[in-house]
């Protein structure tokens, strides 16, 4: 059973559309993350949520607005696509444990192609 | 400004031989270390971590070395074996933020027979 998973692998879309990527986890963790890997291979984090609730917000563009339905899930939508948010964008998760630190276990990663 | 550096983009290693890798971090908060270990088309999965309270932790072929004092860490892996391909990130961490991981760019490593 996959413990991170992502939909779709690739996206290929035009510039000015609006897409979603959709994340499950099936581990019981309580929180889960958003990270981009732009064509340099720098991996960043945008997004935390902890039981729903935003932690981090690295400072992202307004166009993405990650949504969580409930503490395994979190989806992420992005308005008007630039060129620039091309990259493989990864979902992730992990315990939450105040004050200790705990790994993170990532899904496979979405291709973003904007065109 | 990139907090986590991995300077070697490529590193290419004999089977049976040791493979070091190497990262070094600017900001003196950072407590909390980390390799991930990422093939093609498939996320980053965890390899072993360390606290900055230690300065060596092993697990199996893997050994990693913390130097607080120069903010350096590496990832000694021996011996090395052809399913070791893959590229490494070194991460870090700070205790005011525990979730947010900061990642170097990533050493691909070759180990070839």
């Amino acid at each position: 059973d996959t413990a991170v998973s992502q939909t779709p692998k690739y996206l290929v879309t035009q510039m000015g559309n609006d897409k979603s990527i959709k994340c499950e986890q099936n581990l019981g963790h309580d929180t889960m993350y958003w990270y981009k890997q732009d064509s340099k291979k720098f991996l960043k984090i945008m997004f935390s949520y902890n039981n729903k609730e935003l932690i981090i917000n690295e400072t992202v563009p307004n166009r993405f607005s990650p949504k969580s339905p409930d503490k395994a899930h979190l989806n992420l939508h992005i308005n008007s696509l630039e060129l620039g948010d091309s990259a493989v964008y990864f979902c992730a998760s992990s315990l939450a444990s105040p004050g200790f630190y705990n790994e993170q276990f990532f899904g496979p990663g979405t291709r973003l192609t904007v065109l | 400004d990139q907090q986590v550096k991995q300077n070697s983009p490529s590193l290419s290693v004999q089977e049976g031989r040791i493979s070091i890798l190497n990262c070094d971090y600017t900001n003196s908060m950072f407590d909390y270390f980390l390799w991930y270990k990422k093939y093609p088309a498939e996320g980053p999965t965890f390899l072993i971590s360390i606290s900055s309270i230690k300065d060596k932790n092993e697990d199996g072929r893997f050994t990693v070395f913390l130097n607080k004092s120069a903010k350096h860490l590496s990832l000694h892996i021996v011996p090395s074996q052809p399913g070791d391909s893959a590229v490494y990130f070194c991460a870090a961490s700070a205790s005011y933020n525990t979730d947010k991981l900061i990642f170097g760019t990533g050493t691909r490593l070759q180990v070839f027979p």
